[in-house]
């Protein structure tokens, strides 16, 4: 099956700056690659998303990168805030199941 | 986007009794939903695939007689688990996809067990 492999676990950085996450996937049949926003005590949230056929998808702060070559897949946030602390899980999908990454604790000092 | 809530948010039960969660899908029917268990900064753990109308499927581990699902129906499916013990403790997210590739997945708030 699929393996999402997710890094770093935690990352802190000061406001204003970037911060990237990044995701591996073994699976080549994957073709749809989610992001999500968790907050404490809460369901995860979608914020992002790209397909396989797609290598660069930008919304405002936000930008995720694709390599279906490597397997490999990132997301950036660009001048960060500190209400964008917060875990962040990345996912690949081959069809309707997905399999998430073990989740980044994003901290954004101000 | 898609709206999925839960119901209850938290909940709290003595151990040996047995308690029902639900996930409802408010604006797109959902002929499958997931059921994903996560422990504090864990990542989801998928437990079961919630399938309208036949029986759920269950990952490997997960005891289908204590996690009993029923999806009865497109805008419906229940998580009720029995005999609660203190191990049971966690948070039970679920989800719903949508019917159409790429399947994007819409998430509920999560429900809160503690078993005491």
């Amino acid at each position: 099956g699929e393996n999402v492999e997710q890094h770093p676990s935690t990352l802190s950085v000061q406001e204003g700056d970037s911060a990237v996450i990044k995701c591996t996937y073994s699976d080549s049949a994957s073709n749809y690659f989610p992001w999500y926003k968790q907050e404490l005590g809460k369901g995860p949230q979608l914020i992002i998303d790209i397909r396989s056929n797609v290598g660069e998808k930008k919304d405002q702060r936000i930008a995720v990168t694709l390599n279906k070559t490597a397997k490999h897949f990132s997301l950036h946030i660009t001048e960060t805030q500190p209400e964008d602390s917060a875990v962040y899980f990345c996912a690949a999908s081959p069809g309707n199941q997905f399999y998430f990454g073990t989740g980044t604790s994003l901290t954004v000092i101000p | 986007g898609a709206v999925v809530s839960q119901h209850p948010s938290w909940v709290i039960c003595k151990s040996g009794t047995s308690v029902k969660i639900e996930c409802r899908s408010l604006d797109f029917q959902a002929t499958t939903m997931f059921w994903y268990r996560q422990f504090p900064k864990q990542s989801l753990m998928l437990m079961a695939t919630s399938n309208e109308g036949s029986k759920a499927t269950y990952e490997q581990g997960v005891e289908k007689d204590k996690f009993l699902i029923n999806h009865a129906s497109l805008t419906l499916s229940t998580l009720t688990v029995t005999s609660a013990h203190p191990e049971d403790s966690s948070f039970y997210i679920c989800s719903a996809p949508q019917a159409r590739v790429p399947y994007e997945q819409y998430f509920g708030p999560g429900t809160r067990l503690t078993v005491t």
